[in-house]
C-alpha cells in the first residue's frame, strides 16, 4: 500500500523567508510524487512533480521540491514566501500501473506580513 | 475557458434524498476521477473512469453511484443522503493513455451540505 504523511499541520513564516512544507512518503516500488495547493473555496491546482531524473525539481510561482530516495522525503521549498503562499499544501504519491494518487491531510501554510 | 468544471456548486438538501453532481473536463482527458473532502480536509478518492471503464472502487457506500456517458463526463449520483455525506466533492481528470506520470487536473468543487 502507497501512504504519504505531512507531519505539519500547520507552518508559519514571514513573508520574505524561506518556506519549507514536509512530505514523506511509503511505497512498493519507485514513486511518482506531487504537490498541489488548494486556495480557500478553490479546487487543487498543481505545482509540481518528480518522475524520474534530477532530485530537484522547479514548479510553479518559484517553488521546487527535492526527491530523497533513502530519506523517502519530498519536501517542498520557496526561498522567499509571499503573503499571496498562504492556503494549503498537499504531497501526494502514485506508482507505476496504478491509477490511484494517495493524498497527505495537508499542511496549512501562513505567510505573515 | 473552464478545464473542468462541476455543477452544481453548492447543494443543500435533506436527509434521505436523492441527488447528482456533474462534472465535465474539455481537455481531452482519457480518465476521470471522484474524490471526497472532509470537514478536516482529508482528501480521499472514491470512483475513477479510463475511457468510461470503472477502474477504481474504494470503500464507498452503494447509495453512491458514478455514471459515465462518455470520456468527457462523470457525474456522481448519491441516493437516500445521510448526515455523513456532507463534505466537497472534487471531479478531477488526467490523460493516462501514453504516459502514467501525468498530473491531475481539478474542478471546482460542490460542497454538499445535508440537513
Amino acid at each position: 500500500a502507497q501512504s504519504v504523511a505531512q507531519p505539519e499541520d500547520q507552518v508559519n513564516v514571514a513573508e520574505g523567508n524561506p518556506l519549507t512544507v514536509k512530505c514523506t512518503y511509503s511505497v512498493s516500488g519507485n514513486p511518482y510524487l506531487f504537490w498541489y495547493v488548494q486556495y480557500p473555496n478553490r479546487g487543487l491546482q498543481f505545482l509540481l512533480k518528480y518522475i524520474t531524473g534530477d532530485n530537484l525539481v522547479k514548479g510553479s510561482y518559484g517553488f521546487e521540491a527535492e526527491f530523497n530516495k533513502s530519506q523517502t522525503s519530498f519536501h517542498l521549498k520557496k526561498p522567499s514566501a509571499l503573503v499571496s503562499d498562504s492556503a494549503l499544501y498537499f504531497c501526494a504519491v502514485r506508482v507505476a500501473n496504478d491509477y490511484k494518487l494517495s493524498f497527505g491531510a495537508g499542511t496549512t501554510v501562513t505567510v505573515r506580513a | 475557458d473552464t478545464a473542468v468544471s462541476q455543477t452544481p456548486k453548492y447543494l443543500v438538501t435533506q436527509m434521505g434524498n436523492d441527488k447528482s453532481i456533474k462534472c465535465e473536463q474539455n481537455l481531452g482527458h482519457d480518465t476521470m476521477y471522484w474524490y471526497k473532502q472532509d470537514s478536516k480536509k482529508f482528501l480521499k478518492i472514491m470512483f475513477s473512469y479510463n475511457n468510461k471503464e470503472l477502474i477504481i472502487n474504494e470503500t464507498v457506500p452503494n447509495r453512491f453511484s458514478p455514471k459515465s456517458p462518455d470520456k468527457a463526463h462523470l457525474n456522481l449520483h448519491i441516493n437516500s443522503l445521510e448526515l455523513g455525506d456532507s463534505a466537497v466533492y472534487f471531479c478531477a481528470s488526467s490523460q493516462v493513455g501514453g504516459s502514467s506520470y501525468n498530473e491531475q487536473f481539478f474542478g471546482p468543487g460542490t460542497r454538499l451540505t445535508v440537513l
